[in-house]
Formats: structure tokens, C-alpha cells, sequence
């Protein structure tokens, strides 16, 4: 199985910092990577596929990056509706298929 | 618009069995790959088990902790997927999600609202 890392596992800052949330890869997944956000009581979203591509829909301030093992998702610009927690997932092999252990992210 | 409606989930007593639902419009069924994903309280993200389109074989796959004790099925006619899940733990209590994999692509693009099944004595 791969494992999927998430750091931190939470993160508080104030409207308008840059964030960045980190996954790691127990082994080389390529671009297959998803970040996903979810607020309490609800269903997760997909923002991000394929490690950088942007959903439709979603805020530009939001972007993704990496390739192999490595992943980061970073917020331009924090907004009050993006606290939330995120979850990083591989989409390269299953079963199966995995996700991160979760990263809380709260506006000071 | 897409919706997705899951149901069925309640209370069960360990080594029962219960079977959810998830209904769903807005988007070619048939053509979709469907997961169920799941959410113990407080804790993360976990994939159960996912079934392709019958185009692409209609094949399952499973986690290794449910392998054997639950079966994802699906009635494209009914727009409905299924998980049938016997020999119940008190590990299984968790919300769980029906996940649309709209591109067959493994990830996730639309999400139902989740159904809490509790096993409990």
C-alpha cells in the first residue's frame, strides 16, 4: 500500500497569509495527487487533480504542486471560508487507493 | 446538477449486517466509477471500495480490513449503488460517503452528503 504523509497536522494563521500544507509519498506516484477540503459536517471537495490542475470553480488562490514523493498545497491568501481541514490523496494504484491523515487549518 | 443521496445507515449489533445505498442524478451513471469512502468519528479518510463501469468491466476492489465481508454492487437502471456489509465490527462505525470518479480517473469529483452507520452492542 502506499502511505500517504501529511504535515502539519494543523496550521494557524491569519486573513491574508500564504499557507502550505506538505504530503509525502511512501513510494513515487508521478502527478497522481489530489487535495480535497473538508469542513466540519460535510462531504470533502475535490480542489486540486493531478497534483497542480485546479477544479473548475475553485478559488485561484489555491494552487498544488510536486511530482514523485513530494506534494505541497499552498493558499495565496487565506480566506475566512478555508478553514476547513485538507486531505491529500494518491491516485496512482489501488487497492488501495489512500489518502493523508488530515491537515486542520485555522484563521487566528 | 449533480446529486448524490446516500441512505440506510443505523444502528447494528456486532456480526450483523446492514446494507446502504446511494442514489444518485445529474451525470451518466452508467459511465461512472463508484467508491464508497468512509469517516470514523473524529478520525480521517478512508477509501472502503470502488466498483468500475460495466463498460470497463464492472470489476471491484476493496481495502484489505472489509475484503471479504462487504460487496459493492450497482443497478445502473436504478441510478443506485450498493454496499452490502456483513460480519459487522465496531471498527466499521463510521459516516459513509458515496464518491463519484466521474473521469475514471481515481479521483473524486462529487460527493454524497454520508450516512453514520454505528456498530455497537
Amino acid at each position: 500500500d502506499i502511505q500517504m504523509t501529511q504535515s502539519p497536522s494543523s496550521v494557524s494563521a491569519s486573513v491574508g497569509d500564504r499557507i502550505s500544507i506538505t504530503c509525502r509519498a511512501s513510494q513515487g506516484i508521478g502527478t497522481w495527487l489530489g487535495w480535497y477540503q473538508q469542513k466540519p459536517g460535510k462531504a470533502p471537495k475535490l480542489l486540486i487533480y493531478g497534483a497542480s490542475s485546479l477544479r473548475g470553480g475553485v478559488p485561484s488562490r489555491f494552487s498544488g504542486s510536486g511530482s514523485g514523493t513530494d506534494f505541497t498545497l499552498t493558499i495565496s491568501s487565506l480566506q475566512p471560508e478555508d478553514s476547513a481541514t485538507y486531505y491529500c490523496q494518491q491516485a496512482n494504484s489501488l487497492p488501495p487507493l489512500t489518502f493523508g491523515g488530515g491537515t486542520k487549518v485555522e484563521i487566528k | 446538477e449533480v446529486q448524490v443521496v446516500e441512505s440506510g445507515g443505523g444502528l447494528v449489533q456486532p456480526g450483523g449486517s446492514l446494507r446502504l445505498s446511494c442514489s444518485a442524478s445529474g451525470f451518466t451513471f452508467s459511465n461512472a466509477w463508484m467508491s464508497w469512502v468512509r469517516q470514523a468519528p473524529g478520525k480521517g479518510l478512508e477509501w472502503v471500495g470502488r466498483i468500475k463501469s460495466k463498460t470497463d468491466g464492472g470489476t471491484t476492489d476493496y481495502v484489505a480490513p472489509v475484503k471479504g465481508r462487504f460487496t459493492i454492487s450497482r443497478d445502473d437502471s436504478k441510478n443506485t449503488l450498493y454496499v452490502q456489509m456483513n460480519s459487522l465490527k465496531t471498527e466499521d462505525t463510521a459516516v459513509y460517503y458515496c464518491a463519484i470518479d466521474h473521469n475514471s480517473d481515481n479521483y473524486f469529483d462529487y460527493w454524497g452528503q454520508g450516512t453514520l452507520l454505528t456498530v455497537s452492542s
